[in-house]
């Protein structure tokens, strides 16, 4: 069975653009989480999504914005990008929001 | 608030036994995860304690104490792949949110 799969694994943007995300999570899994990861930390919580709801939000900027859609595939949009957005975002899922989550190889975004 | 603790790196040499500790505070709890992070790469699941006691899979083993806040991944038998970060997460009762700590770098020496 497929793993999480992100899209894309690379990105690089200017101050101000805005970015989206993907993540197809495991077949099977209802739950969907996007971390943000800065070097040398751990990943720090963004969102959790569970048949299309939010059910979390961490304390991010409302520059920060996510979906789930029907398939539970999942984008993590971000509006006027900061120098400081560069990090590893990483896409987990699980069965529902209880169970070890599995994640992604994630996308490294570089603002420049 | 909520707080996870870990140390910052630890070294062990081949086949030895290494633990890592974790402590935490958070407002309630709901399941304690260890996760294995190499350099450049996504974190892959190693263990999950929900109860207090030890859980053993193979070479690694995960401990917790919720009355301690407290719990520690032992690994045996050491080996050079074993080189990585390990993560401590956190689930809060009455939350979505995964609190994970900065991790560990495991450094495993010949």
């Amino acid at each position: 069975d497929a793993g999480v799969t992100q899209s894309p694994t690379h990105l690089i943007k200017t101050r101000g653009q805005h970015v989206t995300l993907r993540c197809s999570p495991i077949s099977g899994h209802k739950s969907v989480s996007w971390y943000q990861q800065v070097l040398g930390q751990g990943p720090q919580f963004i969102f959790q999504y569970y048949e299309k709801e939010e059910r979390g939000r961490g304390n991010f900027p409302d520059r920060f914005s996510a979906r789930q859609f029907p398939n539970y595939s999942s984008e993590l949009n971000v509006n006027a990008l900061l120098l400081g957005d560069s990090a590893l975002y990483l896409c987990a899922s699980s069965p529902d929001s209880d169970q070890p989550q599995h994640f992604g190889d994630g996308t490294r975004l570089s603002i420049l | 608030g909520q707080n996870i603790d870990q140390p910052t790196e630890m070294t062990a040499t081949e086949g030895a036994i290494v633990q890592i500790n974790c402590t935490y505070q958070t407002s309630g709890f709901n399941g304690l995860f260890w996760y294995q992070q190499h350099a450049g790469e996504a974190p892959t699941f190693l263990s999950y304690n929900v109860l207090d006691g030890l859980e053993e899979k193979g070479r690694f083993s995960s401990f917790l104490s919720r009355s301690k806040g407290y719990s520690y991944l032992l690994l045996k038998e050491l080996q050079m792949k074993d080189s990585a970060s390990y993560l401590c997460a956190v689930k809060a009762s009455g939350t979505y949110k995964y609190i994970f700590g900065t991790g560990t770098r495991l450094k495993v020496l010949a």
